[in-house]
């Protein structure tokens, strides 16, 4: 069966600080990758997906990277945090080519900018 | 644009049936998700309509009509641990999933 792991599960950084969040999937091959942010009470917002290793494209800009090392490894990072980095950030990934799209998130993490 | 609009917040009782809206405006159209979110967890997946009609699984239902970009979530004989965010999400043209708010569903006793 496939797993989707992130970590870490929450952090509290300084602003200005730099970040790294990680997800891995386990069980599948060549999948779709995601990272969200989920600001309370709002929607998801898409930041970033993959549909292969080194190929990431940007919904919208700002100071989050992202990179896709491996095929199953996807990692958000940041090299000066902002008060409004804070967030819900979840992973995610979904079978490539499946019509439907749906998707399998990760536990999420929650950070927290000072 | 894009917008999915939900209601922000809903309350219902222990054992009555809600009923949660979804209204969608999408470049195009490959099939709408139901997810239920509890605080501070990550979504997980209810449902998925793709064809105009009801779709059930055992308490929850849920409804689509494509040409009235509407659909809804439908759960039965509420249980207090109904009590959580569910999102609705279209599927666009480019099988990119268009995230509503989310609609918080408070359940009493």
């Amino acid at each position: 069966s496939q797993t989707i792991h992130q970590w870490p599960a929450t952090l509290v950084q300084p602003v200005g600080s730099p970040l790294s969040l990680e997800c891995t999937v386990e069980g599948t091959s060549n999948p779709n990758l995601y990272w969200y942010r989920q600001a309370a009470g709002r929607g998801l917002q898409l930041l970033f997906y993959s549909v292969g290793i080194g190929q990431i494209s940007s919904e919208v800009p700002q100071n989050l990277s992202a990179s896709r090392p491996q095929d199953r490894q996807f990692i958000l990072s940041s090299k000066k945090l902002l008060l409004s980095d804070s967030g819900f950030y979840l992973c995610a990934w979904s079978v490539r080519g499946l019509d439907t799209g749906e998707l399998f998130f990760g536990e999420g993490s929650r950070l927290t900018v000072l | 644009g894009q917008n999915i609009d939900q209601p922000t917040e809903m309350t219902a009782t222990e054992g009555a049936i809600v009923q949660i809206n979804c209204t969608y405006q999408t470049s195009g159209f490959n099939g709408l998700f139901w997810y239920q979110q509890h605080a501070g967890e990550a979504p997980t997946f209810l449902s998925y309509n793709v064809l105009d009609g009801l779709e059930e699984k055992g308490r929850f239902s849920s409804f689509l009509s494509r040409s009235k970009g509407y659909s809804y979530l439908l759960l039965k004989e509420l249980q207090m641990k109904d009590s959580a965010s569910y999102l609705c999400a279209v599927s666009d043209s480019n099988y990119q999933l268009i995230w509503g708010a989310g609609t918080k569903l408070i359940i009493k006793p």
